[in-house]
């Protein structure tokens, strides 16, 4: 059984641009989330998906959007990059209600 | 609304001593509560949750944590420290109100000393 493994590890983006984050979650998880972890502050939910549907959203902007394929892999995009945007991203698979698996997360540098 | 409130972004404590991280919470449905440990460089790693059983709450590592309604609270505690608890923890709480949301308190970094 493979763990949720996240990709690429770190990331160094320019402001204006739009980046996609990878996922993919725990063997048989079919709910995602993802979260963002500024330095020094704790994650902050961005939103999950249930089986390929938005299933609640916390307070980002729309130019953070989200996938969720057949296979239970998911993408984060992010558009018109902010140098606010730079942080540690996570995402975390479960299955429906369950107990959260975390990635390793993908560090985001915004210049 | 939701929240959860950690006191203390730092605490140290020395070897062999009782560690406390407290958490208090905000909800305005029954909650799930979860502490969650984070190395560095690493993911976050679920140390224990309460789901609305048993208040008193065993995890991994030999931390637990007392969930009390009237204060508001969930604690998380460990009797005897060791140097590889030196970690940043993290409480959270999940509530499912038309759609499924977890926040997460500030964390906060425990120091152990030799």
């Amino acid at each position: 059984e493979t763990g949720v493994t996240q990709s690429p590890t770190h990331l160094i983006k320019t402001r204006g641009q739009q980046v996609t984050l990878r996922c993919s979650s725990q063997s048989g998880h079919n709910t995602v989330s993802w979260y963002q972890q500024a330095l020094g502050q704790g994650p902050q939910f961005i939103f999950q998906y249930y089986r390929e549907e938005e299933n609640g959203r916390g307070n980002f902007p729309p130019r953070f959007s989200g996938l969720q394929f057949p296979n239970y892999s998911s993408e984060l995009n992010v558009n018109a990059l902010e140098l606010d945007d730079s942080a540690l991203y996570l995402c975390a698979s479960s299955l429906t209600s369950g107990d959260q698996y975390f990635g390793p997360g993908t560090r985001l540098l915004v210049l | 609304a939701q929240s959860v409130t950690q006191l203390g972004s730092h605490v140290s404590v020395s070897e062999g001593a009782l560690v406390l991280l407290r958490c208090n919470y905000s909800s305005s449905v029954p909650p799930y509560l979860f502490w969650y440990v984070q190395y560095p460089n690493q993911g976050l790693q679920l140390l224990l949750k309460y789901t609305s059983a048993a208040t008193l709450v065993k995890g991994i590592n030999g931390f637990e944590a007392e969930f009390k309604k009237s204060e508001t609270s969930f604690h998380l505690t460990k009797p005897s420290a060791h140097m590889s608890d030196a970690a940043e923890y993290f409480c959270a709480v999940s509530v499912n109100t038309g759609g499924f949301k977890t926040i997460f308190g500030a964390g906060t970094r425990l120091f152990v000393k030799a």
